[in-house]
């Protein structure tokens, strides 16, 4: 199994433009999720999802946007890309929802908006 | 998900036993304690989860006392790779939002 994929490694964008960052995974999970950590900061939960065609919003989902067409893949649009998106996305997905089950994350993918 | 306090950072030195306390005072009947760890530019990894009492692997123990409001992650005989930021989640299987916190950054000197 390869796990939790994510692409592009890096990206620079800027101000204004958008782009799709791109996660999959290979474990028939039905939980998956996005956050994103800025410089010497945790993680902050950005959109989540329970299933296909099921998502919702987390802690910080203003100008993000999710949709989760199938159970593999969970891309993460940046509509209006701003200076403050600046920061490295994590991808993650566990087998169910729930605290319990064991989050396996992607190797993520550092944004740069200019 | 429980709301949990964790200090923000530590320092220890190579050869040391580390212990990293959460507290975690409103923790639900059904609720679980998970820790992961989080090298420098990687995504969290899993590391030890329990429910009460001492749970240990190859990599931590875990001790939970008895009423459960705090519990302490064991790292023993630290090393400079156990360098790394580790997070404390509280949370049954009915949380959906998993959120994860600021957590503790640990420093391990030579």
């Amino acid at each position: 199994n390869a796990g939790v994929t994510q692409t592009p490694k890096f990206q620079v964008l800027k101000t204004g433009q958008s782009m799709t960052l791109q996660c999959a995974q290979d474990m028939n999970h039905e939980y998956m999720s996005w956050y994103r950590q800025d410089p010497g900061m945790g993680l902050r939960l950005i959109h989540y999802s329970v299933g296909a065609g099921i998502t919702d919003q987390g802690e910080v989902p203003n100008g993000y946007n999710v949709s989760r067409s199938t159970t593999e893949d969970f891309p993460l649009r940046l509509l209006s890309a701003a200076p403050s998106q600046t920061s490295v996305y994590f991808c993650a997905s566990s087998r169910e929802y729930g605290a319990r089950d064991t989050q396996y994350f992607g190797p993520g993918t550092r944004l740069t908006v200019l | 998900l429980a709301k949990t306090t964790q200090p923000i950072s530590m320092d220890s030195y190579e050869g040391q036993e580390v212990n990293i306390t959460c507290s975690h005072n409103n923790i639900a009947t059904n609720d679980y304690i998970t820790w992961y760890q989080q090298f420098p530019s990687q995504g969290p990894r899993f590391i030890i989860q329990g429910y009460k009492t001492k749970v240990t692997n190859e990599v931590a123990s875990l001790f939970i006392p008895a009423d459960r409001k705090s519990s302490t992650l064991s790292l023993p005989r630290v090393s400079l790779s156990d360098t790394a930021v580790y997070y404390c989640l509280v949370g049954g299987s009915s949380a959906s939002k998993i959120i994860f916190g600021s957590g503790t950054r640990l420093s391990i000197r030579p």
